[in-house]
């Protein structure tokens, strides 16, 4: 079946860095995409998302882009901080009356001081 | 003031008992979700409810159970438990508009250890 994945799935940077973790997705119908953090013993947590009528969306310190060209989503945070250290995940919903998220397999990032 | 709860957040019991995790949103949302992520963090959808009727029934045994007895609770039962149920289970709930779905707010999750 379609799926989403990661390219990378540990990332480590020095803290003040900015990073940036990548997805691909497979489902050409999906049309809209979400970044979720997890922290160590947390349920994920909610941080940015975009509709697939837009290629970028700007938050606090993340930026999300979206190339349905090439099927990719990245979400870039700027100046990381050691409290950035978690796993994220993209997911993407395939719209319509499709309820249902897909997860990708998660990146591990670690901030390093 | 938590906006998904679920109790209890660890469960430990043997192969072959009956159990029951559930799960309340004060969020008014319309929709509830249960997920299996398992030891790789990989993150599944197992089910989904919106206004108490099932939507999501992914490819999981039958000894899987939910139960929707209000839009603001869902619950999940496990029947015949098996060490491969081993996992950490996460409620989450979103309200789907006109716009289509929204982001799925998650509860903090439910580590089951079957022995």
């Amino acid at each position: 079946g379609e799926s989403v994945g990661l390219h990378l799935p540990t990332l480590s940077v020095q803290e003040g860095d900015n990073s940036i973790i990548n997805c691909a997705y497979s489902n050409s119908a999906s049309d809209y995409f979400i970044w979720y953090k997890q922290e160590s013993g947390k349920g994920p947590q909610f941080i940015i998302d975009i509709r697939s009528n837009m290629d970028k969306r700007q938050g606090q310190r993340v930026t999300v882009l979206l190339n349905k060209t090439v099927k990719h989503l990245s979400l870039q945070i700027a100046a990381t901080q050691p409290g950035d250290s978690a796993v994220y995940f993209c997911a993407e919903n395939s719209g319509g009356s499709n309820y249902k998220l897909t997860f990708g397999k998660g990146t591990l990032l670690t901030v390093n001081p | 003031d938590t906006a998904v709860s679920q109790t209890p957040k660890y469960l430990v019991t043997q192969m072959g008992n009956d159990k029951s995790i559930k799960c309340e949103q004060n969020l008014g949302h319309d929709t509830m979700y249960w997920y299996k992520q398992d030891s790789k963090k990989f993150l599944k959808i197992m089910f989904s409810y919106n206004n108490k009727e099932l939507i999501i029934n992914e490819t999981v045994p039958n000894r899987f159970s939910p139960k929707s007895p209000d839009k603001a609770h869902l619950n999940l039962h496990i029947n015949s438990l098996e060490l491969g149920d081993s996992a950490v289970y996460f409620c989450a709930s979103s309200q789907v508009t006109s716009g289509g779905l929204s982001e799925q707010f998650f509860g903090p999750g439910t580590r089951l250890t079957v022995l």
